[in-house]
Parts: structure tokens; C-alpha cells; sequence
């Protein structure tokens, strides 16, 4: 199957910094990339959709500001965590698209963050 | 794609029996099903796909079976291993966008 890599797959840090986490398609165009929030124990809650070159269409909820995504390519989308809090402490995953109809949606391995 | 955070239903199987894991989707106009595995502290990982045309197909000690009459999908697993122990959830879609279930946890008892 195809690869997406995500990057950092932990990482903590201090309360008020940023963090970016990367996901790359490794060997195809990503037509869509979604980013994901997962608690522990729970199910996966979609926090935006990103098409490369345009806005992102976040959730409702999902604060724009506080959680910015950039599609830059179309192999690499990143999520950057604006001034971390410590409820911001979850997994987050990325997933991406390929194929005409962008079927076959495939994962990547994770970020767990952990802000202190 | 929508998906709802919600608590996990759970199942046990002993190591070598089948295990069943059902889903039900509710968009009709859904063409593309997906199956997903996943472990703890990883991001999920495709298992196997089926598209509506289809109401079974099979890989390696995988089955997928749909029911677009009723609206359901299952994950059938062959002889059971303790490696199967995860999450599955299944994935519905009806272009870009996808759907998730809540996901069912998995635990092979040896």
C-alpha cells in the first residue's frame, strides 16, 4: 500500500510554544489530506480537510487559528499547534488521499504531543 | 469525513477462533468501503477495501462482506492471532469524503 509519513511522532513540550507536525505522501500525489484528533479509548474526530493550494475546511469546533494547516504540495500537508495548553495534549494523525475518485485513504503512523 | 469520538464497543475471541466485527453505514449513496486496523500509539492501517458492486471480498485471512440492503459491513478474521489484538473501525465513502464507524476493540485472549 502507499505511504504517508508523519512528523514527530511524540513530541512535549512547554506550555505557550508551537508545534508543527508533518505528513508527506511518500510515493504519490495526495489529491486531499484530513487531520485528525484521537483520544484515548476513542474513535478518530476529523479537525479539518485540506486541499493542496487552498484554505482548509475545518470542523466545526476545530479553531482555525489555534490549529493551522498549510497544504503547500501535493505530498506535504502540516498541522502547526499555535501557543500549546496542556488540553491540547492528544494524538493526532493525518491521512491522505489517492486515486482519480480519491479513493484508497491511507494513514499516518501519528503524532502523540504532549504539552507540560 | 465525519467521525464521532465516542467509547469503544469491545470484543474478545480466543486465539484461533474467527472473529466477527460489524458496521453499519448511513449514507446509501456510499460506493467504497474500507476496513482499518489500529494498534495502540500507531495510526490506523488499511486491511481492505470493497466497492459497492461487490457484496464479498476476500484477503489474506480477511473477509469483507456488505449488505447495501440493510446498510452493514463485516470484518471477518480467520484464526484469530494475538498480533489481531487492536482497533478496527470501517471507513464509508461516496467520493472525497469519508465517513467513519466508532471502531470496535479487539482482544485475542491466548
Amino acid at each position: 500500500g502507499a505511504v504517508v509519513s508523519q512528523h514527530p511522532s511524540w513530541v512535549i513540550c512547554k506550555s505557550g510554544t508551537s508545534v508543527k507536525i508533518e505528513c508527506r505522501s511518500l510515493d504519490f500525489q495526495a489529491t486531499t489530506m484530513f487531520w485528525y484528533r484521537q483520544f484515548p479509548k476513542q474513535s478518530l474526530m476529523l479537525m479539518a480537510t485540506s486541499n493542496e493550494g487552498s484554505k482548509a475546511t475545518y470542523e466545526q469546533g476545530v479553531e482555525k487559528d489555534k490549529f493551522l494547516i498549510n497544504h503547500a504540495s501535493l505530498t506535504l500537508s502540516t498541522l502547526t499547534v499555535t501557543s500549546a495548553h496542556p488540553e491540547d495534549s492528544s494524538f493526532y494523525i493525518c491521512s491522505a488521499t489517492m486515486g482519480i475518485r480519491g479513493e484508497k485513504l491511507f494513514f499516518g503512523s501519528g503524532t502523540q504531543l504532549s504539552v507540560l | 469525513g465525519e467521525s464521532v469520538g465516542l467509547h469503544l464497543p469491545t470484543l474478545s475471541v480466543q486465539e484461533g477462533d474467527n472473529s466477527i466485527i460489524n458496521c453499519a453505514y448511513s449514507n446509501s449513496a456510499s460506493d467504497y468501503f474500507i476496513w482499518y486496523k489500529q494498534e495502540s500509539g500507531k495510526g490506523p492501517q488499511f486491511i481492505i477495501d470493497i466497492r459497492s458492486n461487490m457484496d464479498k471480498r476476500q484477503g489474506q485471512r480477511v473477509t469483507v462482506l456488505l449488505n447495501k440492503t440493510v446498510k452493514h459491513l463485516s470484518l471477518q478474521i480467520a484464526a484469530t492471532q494475538p498480533g489481531d489484538s487492536a482497533v478496527y473501525f470501517c471507513a464509508e465513502s461516496t467520493g472525497n469524503q469519508f465517513y467513519f464507524g466508532t471502531g470496535t476493540s479487539l482482544t485475542v485472549i491466548p
